[in-house]
């Protein structure tokens, strides 16, 4: 069974760091492109970025372009979101979802349960 | 950016209703779109990929259609456990996903 577990979300003050994790499971996870999708409270899905199975394609949204960086770590089944220079509006559940391709098809077939960050002073 | 448009927005049905959500992308997408379900409080759910090809485990009711800048999700006979929100999604370049439409037991 695929199981997507993040973590590492919580409470943080406007300009502050925080980073997320993604544990993956139930799959051969270096065979697989994975992404973060977030979803403000109450309004829709918003992509994020995505990372290709061997970390050579990477895209961000131009909203987190410069601030936020995706990597993972195939020896340990984990994706990651360096989230810096954290703004109000990054307030979301942040979901882990991986892709139906090792390449970028774009298709997000799993998603974990997603974990909350609040950006607020 | 490509811009996804849902209509409607929100949508009121009864059980065993046809129901047709519209989704059109600014500009051509080829067959690069995706359908998800959304129910309260959890994660979305990939019904529909490549525009028309059904998720393995989704029912059979569900089917999807389109091409170019227009697409459409079908579900054939509402279900209860149907009610939900549901958004499409385009694969063609930076994923972007459409606002959503709600659809409401009537």
């Amino acid at each position: 069974e695929v199981q997507l577990v993040e973590s590492g979300g919580g409470l943080v003050q406007p300009g502050r760091s925080l980073r997320l994790s993604c544990a993956a499971s139930g799959f051969t996870f270096d065979d697989y492109a994975m992404h973060w999708v977030r979803q403000a409270p109450g309004k829709g899905l918003e992509w994020v970025s995505g990372i290709s199975w061997n970390s050579g394609s990477i895209g961000y949204a131009d909203s987190v372009k410069g601030r936020f960086t995706i990597s993972r770590d195939n020896a340990k089944n984990s994706l990651y979101l360096q989230m810096n220079s954290l703004r109000a509006e990054d307030t979301a559940l942040y979901y882990c979802a991986k892709d139906m391709g090792s390449g970028w098809t774009g298709y997000f077939d799993y998603w974990g349960q997603g974990t909350l960050v609040t950006v607020s002073s | 950016d490509i811009q996804m448009t849902q209509s409607p927005s929100s949508l009121s049905a009864s059980v065993g209703d046809r129901v047709t959500i519209t989704c059109r992308a600014s500009q051509s997408i080829s067959s690069y779109l995706n359908w998800y379900q959304q129910k309260p409080g959890k994660a979305p759910k990939l019904l529909i990929y490549a525009a028309s090809s059904l998720q393995s485990g989704v029912p059979s009711r569900f089917s999807g259609s389109g091409s170019g800048t227009d697409f459409t999700l079908t579900i054939s006979s509402l279900q209860p456990e149907d009610f939900a929100t549901y958004y499409c999604q385009q694969s063609y370049s930076t994923p972007v996903f459409g606002q959503g439409t709600r659809l409401e037991i009537k």
